[in-house]
């Protein structure tokens, strides 16, 4: 079955970098693209960026410019959200979801429509 | 950048009634817009894309409609199971780029 695995849950100090993967299995990887989204606790669904898991083009959010850099193994299927100078707001559960690239699919079927279980980063001195 | 409001922050539903969720866009989205749900714990699922198309497996009873700037979900007999927070989520086809409204918890009364 379609399917993203991401990795376990992070403990990190204010000002370290975080690596989340997400692993997917089921399809296609490169006919699709890979967003991330996070949620703070109790908060609301924040789009972070995208990857073309095709090309390896990104679009990020542009609150996270700079912070952030997503990237793509296509050997493996795999893809990662790095996040740089993590201050306790990054605080979040973070998902991968599978995303239309419409480079590759130009028909394809807008929406977010697998997801993975979602990562816990607690940042905290 | 486009702002997504959702009204109202919370919705209080007997089992069996109907629901209607509403999501306006600062500018035009045309029919750019999709409809998740989100229960505790649980990655949000995808209910509608392009404002009024069903994803696949989604019930018949969730429909979506609307363009431009407003924009409605409904619920048309509310289960157990459909209590949960949606959010909605417009979205531009390139780049890829996206906004979520702040999202409605659906509880029961």
């Amino acid at each position: 079955q379609v399917q993203l695995v991401q990795s376990g849950a992070e403990v990190k100090k204010p000002g370290a970098s975080v690596k989340v993967s997400c692993k997917a299995s089921g399809y296609t990887f490169t006919s699709y693209g890979i967003s991330w989204v996070r949620q703070a606790p109790g908060q609301g669904l924040e789009w972070m960026g995208w990857i073309s898991a095709y090309n390896g083009n990104t679009n990020y959010a542009q609150k996270l410019q700079g912070r952030v850099t997503m990237t793509t193994d296509t050997s493996t299927s795999t893809a990662y959200m790095e996040l740089r100078s993590l201050r306790s707001d990054d605080t979040a559960v973070y998902y991968c979801a599978r995303d239309p690239d419409i480079v590759v699919v130009p028909a394809a079927t807008p929406g977010m429509d697998v997801w993975g279980q979602g990562t816990t980063v607690t940042v905290s001195s | 950048e486009i702002v997504m409001t959702q009204s109202p922050a919370t919705l209080s539903v007997s089992p069996g009634e109907r629901a209607t969720l509403s999501c306006r866009a600062s500018q035009s989205v045309s029919s750019n817009l999709a409809w998740y749900q989100q229960k505790p714990g649980q990655a949000p699922r995808l209910l509608i894309y392009g404002a009024s198309t069903r994803a696949t497996g989604i019930p018949a009873r969730f429909s979506g409609s609307g363009s431009g700037t407003e924009f409605t979900l409904t619920i048309s007999s509310l289960q157990s199971e459909d209590f949960a927070v949606y959010y909605c989520q417009q979205y531009n086809n390139w780049p890829p780029e996206y906004t979520f409204g702040q999202g409605t918890k659906l509880e029961i009364k």
